[in-house]
């Protein structure tokens, strides 16, 4: 099977902006989970979806969204960009709504200017 | 508030050499516990994994790690250490919520 992919790998955009970054999960998972990753807070839980639906979010401001397509396909949004907001996000997907593994795709690293 | 502790950010071995790395966690009941390694600008591989039963974990590449409820531990070994596997490592936890709460992550230097 193929793995979790991320679409655009590298972005560079500018303060205020905003972006979308796209995430295909393995052929199946039907749940999805964005994480972000930056040398200082490390990697943090943004929000997960399963069937369409938001089952979950950490705490990030509401710059910060997410949807779910029915073909399990997400996408997540920053709007507004800050400075603060360059980092890797990673999507990770699973195949069931139980506590199990998640299987992370390659990342899209973000650069705020 | 559940957390990860990874006792050391950073770790150097000679090449053949026991790898340890790290971890202890905060919970009232046993979590799910996972590795994960991240090599440069790469996303996270899934070392191994433990939820219930045996409680040492055999993993990818040699790796396994051992549940010890009574010390809150999930350490991470290999007896043999390659150069091929400086990465860094990050241990990570999740419970009744499906997120993933990781440590702060072990820099795996392996010395020639």
């Amino acid at each position: 099977k193929a793995g979790v992919t991320q679409t655009p790998r590298y972005l560079i955009k500018t303060r205020g902006q905003q972006v979308t970054l796209s995430c295909s999960p393995i052929s199946g998972h039907r749940s999805v989970s964005w994480y972000q990753q930056t040398p200082g807070q490390g990697l943090q839980f943004l929000f997960e979806y399963f069937s369409e639906t938001q089952r979950n979010k950490g705490n990030f401001p509401g710059r910060f969204s997410g949807r779910q397509f029915s073909n399990s396909r997400s996408e997540m949004n920053v709007s507004t960009l800050e400075l603060g907001d360059s980092a890797l996000y990673l999507c990770a997907s699973s195949p069931t709504v139980h506590p199990s593994e998640q299987y992370f795709g390659p990342g899209t690293r973000l650069t705020v200017t | 508030a559940q957390s990860v502790t990874q006792l050391g950010s950073h770790v150097s071995v000679s090449e053949g050499a026991l790898v340890l790395l790290r971890c202890n966690y905060s919970s009232s009941v046993p979590p799910y516990l996972f590795w994960y390694v991240q090599y440069p600008n790469q996303g996270l591989q899934l070392l191994l994994k433990y939820t219930t039963g045996a409680t040492l974990v055999k993993g990818i590449n040699g790796f396994e790690a051992e549940f010890k409820k009574s010390e809150t531990s999930f350490h991470l070994t290999k007896p043999s250490a390659h150069m091929s596997d400086a990465a860094e490592y990050f241990c990570a936890r999740s419970g009744s919520a499906r997120q993933l709460t990781f440590g702060s992550g072990t820099q795996l230097t392996v010395l020639p």
